[in-house]
């Protein structure tokens, strides 16, 4: 059961740099969301889909783009990369495309995201 | 607007005790969501319990339990018998009229032998 998989497991890069964070899954779900968590921060949404073809801002989506071409995948791109965007990177993902839910995020292993 | 609040940073439970992370939350939407999830060291995250607004008894799961007070709006995650693998990250979060989960900041529980 592979679940939410998240590549890469590290990165660094240096400032100006773009790159794709690459996030699939094979529980057909329809609600996938990336999130960034820095230290004593909790977890910011930046950006969300609720199926393919289909996505939208979050909390912090400044610097970032998505786009959901298959219900499995969902890439993050960094579009240039800058210091305060070192971070820990994850992906989720939940079934059902309803705003509420009782059903829990399942959440790949992250990503640590260094940009010099 | 949602929002979550742990007020304990940190947090220390002897092993085989009870210990009560507290989290509070502010929302005006009728139907909602209470998730708690696990963090351990090694970085993953691990949904723990969930209480909906409308459910009229707590949750349990095994060891974890919810205490749902929604006049007070709080959704307190208790832990049986408290064990050395206990030792981790703990975030509370909801859901509810928006797209966008609200997390807390977390409450980071360490278990002594």
């Amino acid at each position: 059961n592979a679940g939410v998989t998240q590549t890469p497991k590290f990165q660094v890069l240096k400032t100006g740099q773009s790159m794709t964070l690459q996030c699939a899954q094979d529980m057909n779900h329809e609600y996938m969301s990336w999130y960034r968590q820095d230290p004593g921060m909790g977890l910011r949404l930046i950006h969300y889909s609720v199926g393919a073809g289909i996505t939208d801002q979050g909390e912090v989506p400044n610097g970032y783009n998505v786009s959901r071409s298959t219900t499995e995948d969902f890439p993050l791109r960094l579009l240039s990369a800058a210091p305060s965007q070192t971070s820990v990177y994850f992906c989720a993902s939940r079934s059902g495309s309803q705003h509420y839910s009782n059903q829990p995020q399942h959440f790949g292993d992250g990503t640590r995201l260094s940009i010099l | 607007a949602q929002k979550i609040t742990q007020t304990q940073p940190g947090m220390f439970v002897q092993e085989k005790e009870a210990v009560t992370l507290d989290c509070t939350y502010d929302t005006s939407d009728q139907s909602y969501g209470l998730f708690w999830y696990k963090q351990p060291s090694s970085g993953e995250m691990i949904f723990l319990i969930y209480q909906g607004s409308y459910d009229e008894q707590n949750a349990t799961e095994g060891r974890y339990s919810l205490n749902f007070q929604k006049a007070r709006k709080s959704a307190n995650l208790v832990i049986s018998a408290s064990q050395l693998g206990d030792s981790a990250m703990y975030f509370c979060a909801m859901n509810g009229g928006s797209y966008i989960p609200t997390f807390g900041r977390g409450t980071s529980l360490i278990v002594h032998p």
